[in-house]
C-alpha cells in the first residue's frame, strides 16, 4: 500500500465514450502527477498540479482532460480517445513539484476499442 | 532521443547479486531514483542519490557517480520476489521532473 490509490484498476472503452479515471492520495502531499506508461517504453509525464493549480503540460493531446479539485484528489478525463491510447496510466504525489520523491498508485489498465 | 539508458532484461540467480547500470545524459542534474515495479503493481521507490558514492539500504545499494553520468542499483542474496522490473530516473537541476529510463525486467531463477 503506497498511499495513492487509483480507481478503476482495469477500463475498456469505445473512442466514443467518456470516462474519467480517479486518484486519491492519503500522503499530506501537495503535488501530484499523472504519467503514461506503455510496453517497452518509459515513462511520460503527462500532467503536474501543485497545490491544485497545474504546473505542467507536456503536450498531451487534448482528449485528455485533467482536474485537480484539492490537493489530495486527481482526475483525467477521457473523451474520444484512439487505439494508441491504450497503456498504464499511472498517479503519483510527491511532498511539492521541488520534493522529487514521488510515489506511485497501482495505476489504471486502459483498453480503447 | 532517450538519454537515460539502462538494459532491457536481466537474469540471475537466487542467493546471488546482481548489479543493474543505468547512464543518463542532462546539462543539469538534481538526483537519481531507481524504482521497483512488480507487474501489474505500482512503481515503488527504492533509493535517491544525489552525492556521489554508495547508499545501502539493507539487501539493496545504489552507487552514483555523477562526473560519468553513471549509477547502479546492487541487489544482493537475491529472492524469487525481486524478480520485477527496476526502473532509474533522474531530475534535472531546476525541475521537478523525472525523467525515466525504459526499465530493467530482472528474472530471478532457482
Amino acid at each position: 500500500e503506497t498511499g495513492v490509490t487509483q480507481t478503476p484498476r482495469h477500463l475498456v472503452m469505445g473512442m466514443t465514450n467518456k470516462k474519467s479515471l480517479k486518484c486519491e492520495q492519503h500522503l499530506g502531499h501537495n503535488a501530484m502527477y499523472w504519467y503514461k506508461q506503455s510496453a517497452k517504453k518509459p515513462l511520460e509525464l503527462m500532467f503536474v498540479y501543485n497545490f491544485k493549480e497545474q504546473t505542467e503540460n507536456n503536450s498531451v493531446p487534448s482528449r485528455f482532460s485533467p482536474e485537480c479539485p484539492n490537493s489530495s484528489h486527481l482526475f483525467l478525463h477521457l473523451h474520444t480517445l484512439q487505439p494508441e491510447d491504450s497503456a498504464l496510466y499511472l498517479c503519483a504525489s510527491s511532498q511539492s513539484s521541488d520534493q522529487n520523491i514521488q510515489y506511485f498508485g497501482a495505476g489504471t489498465r486502459l483498453s480503447v476499442l | 532521443g532517450q538519454n537515460i539508458d539502462q538494459p532491457t532484461e536481466m537474469t540471475a540467480t537466487e542467493g546471488a547479486i546482481v548489479q543493474i547500470n543505468c547512464t543518463y545524459q542532462t546539462s543539469g542534474f538534481n538526483g537519481l531514483f531507481w524504482y521497483q515495479q512488480h507487474a501489474g503493481e505500482a512503481p515503488t521507490f527504492l533509493s535517491y542519490n544525489v552525492l556521489d558514492g554508495l547508499e545501502e539500504k539493507g539487501r539493496f545499494s545504489s552507487f552514483l557517480s555523477r562526473s560519468k553520468g553513471y549509477s547502479y542499483l546492487l541487489l544482493k542474496e537475491l529472492q524469487m520476489k525481486d524478480s520485477a522490473s527496476y526502473l532509474c530516473a533522474y531530475s534535472g537541476a531546476g525541475s521537478y521532473q523525472l525523467t525515466f529510463g525504459k526499465g530493467t525486467k530482472l528474472s530471478v531463477i532457482p
